[in-house]
């Protein structure tokens, strides 16, 4: 069975400061993994997403990701923070095992920025 | 393009009354689905679409239906409305399964709350 987890619910970082947001997941197939950004009231937009090409993945807004087989891990970061990153933000998880792409969600975490 | 669309934005409903939230796409998607997301626990799936009158149940079907008579459109159906589910609801569209093609575009949203 596939599953994600998110490792914080709440992060607080200074602006102009690194962003760490940590994901594990757990994956029967060779998945493909994304991460999601939802901005107050918002809907969710994609930020980055992880198919098996190269293992660090570079998305909108100065953000990367890099995916560790070795350590199931997809962490997001960002190398300075801005006011705008405030957020919530979703590790997905969906199996590269053919049929519907179903999305699975970790908890989220939401990330504040502080001036 | 607007991309996918949802109707309304907020509802108020009271236990037992039936309402259908719409949603709409215009990008020649193939594939729609419905989430809930509710605190601490990111989105779950609640049915989902891979054509036009082609449906499926996702992780959280009950109490709720679905049909999709057009490609563009995929509303969803509460048949009896309960408390439980009060929650913010959203669609998502997707150009099909192939591994490159992943990306979930979602609505903003409908807020529901049941009384």
């Amino acid at each position: 069975a596939q599953s994600v987890t998110q490792l914080d619910s709440h992060v607080s970082v200074s602006e102009g400061t690194p962003v760490l947001l940590r994901c594990n997941y757990s994956s029967s197939y060779s998945p493909s993994l994304f991460w999601y950004v939802q901005h107050p009231n918002k809907g969710l937009q994609l930020l980055l997403k992880y198919t098996s090409a190269a293992t660090l993945v570079k998305g909108i807004n100065g953000f990367e990701a890099e995916f560790k087989k070795s350590e199931t891990s997809f962490h997001l970061t960002k190398p300075s923070a801005h006011m705008s990153d405030a957020a919530e933000y979703f590790c997905v998880v969906s199996p590269l095992s053919g049929g519907y792409n179903k999305l699975i969600f970790g908890a989220g975490t939401r990330l504040a920025v502080h001036p | 393009n607007a991309g996918v669309t949802q109707t309304p934005k907020f509802q108020v409903l009271k236990t037992g009354q039936s309402m259908t939230l719409q949603c709409a796409q215009d990008m020649n998607h193939e594939y729609m689905s419905w989430y809930r997301q509710d605190p601490g626990m990111g989105l779950r799936l609640i049915h989902y679409s891979v054509g036009a009158g082609i449906t499926d149940q996702g992780e959280v079907p009950n109490g709720y239906n679905v049909s999709r008579s057009t490609t563009e459109d995929f509303p969803l159906r509460l048949l009896s409305a309960a408390p439980s589910q009060t929650s913010v609801y959203f669609c998502a569209s997707s150009p099909g399964t192939g591994q490159w093609n992943y990306e979930q575009y979602f609505g903003p949203g409908t807020r529901l709350t049941v009384t």
